[in-house]
């Protein structure tokens, strides 16, 4: 099935050290998106691909990076993770950008 | 809008009764609208769209209203099980200057299913 996947699906990482989470779709969607999402609250958008188009909000912290090589790869860079960076990232794809979002089931990210 | 607050706004239903879940939003140039449902440990999960052409749209066992005069939006299960336990996000899209869509999310309805 087409889907959206996320690696590793629990990663833990110490405070400062920079920290990778991986996203793969094999959708063909023009559109990625990554979200931070934290306990009893929405998804919060980061930052997005629009193809190779890179699109960040404007309240995404330096520390969050990304990368795109692909169509079908995505990947967040978090330089220098801090205790409040703990939280489940979420990955996503569309068509367009005006099509519904497709999930990935995201990546629980804890800092010690 | 901004998400606030460490505990969501809570419905609890008997198994097999009807929900209806709420959300207002912000803005007014909104023109498409999504519910999502969120199960624990998982990415939220597309259960039905609106587009602002239309006040009413039916799925399987879901509706969804939207009354742009107010702008409010509603999901209605009908019949709820326990499947149904997860947490509802509602979300709505809009243009921005850029010409690029934002998608901004709801707070988030927990929907508890008593057996």
């Amino acid at each position: 099935d087409a889907m959206v996947i996320q690696n590793p699906r629990y990663q833990v990482t110490q405070f400062g050290k920079p920290v990778t989470l991986s996203c793969s779709q094999t959708l063909n969607h023009n559109v990625m998106y990554w979200y931070q999402q934290k306990s009893s609250q929405a998804p919060k958008l980061l930052f997005h691909y629009y193809d190779k188009d890179f699109n960040n909000e404007a309240d995404t912290p330096d520390n969050f990076q990304s990368r795109r090589p692909n169509t079908s790869f995505c990947f967040l860079d978090i330089r220098s993770p801090g205790l409040g960076d703990a939280a489940m990232y979420l990955c996503a794809t569309s068509t367009l950008s005006n099509q519904p979002q497709h999930f990935g089931d995201g990546t629980r990210l804890s800092i010690l | 809008g901004e998400n606030v607050g460490l505990h969501l706004p809570t419905l609890s239903v008997q198994e097999g009764d009807n929900s209806i879940i709420n959300c207002a939003y912000s803005n007014s140039a909104s023109d498409y609208f999504i519910w999502y449902k969120q199960e624990s440990g998982k990415g939220p999960q597309f259960i039905i769209d609106i587009r602002s052409n239309m006040d009413k749209r039916q799925g399987q066992r879901v509706t969804v209203l939207l009354n742009k005069t107010v702008k409010h939006l509603s999901l209605q299960i009908a019949a709820t099980q326990p499947g149904d336990s997860a947490v509802y996000f509602c979300a709505e899209s809009y243009f921005m200057d850029t010409g690029r869509r934002a998608l901004t999310f709801g707070s988030g309805t927990r929907l508890q299913v008593q057996p």
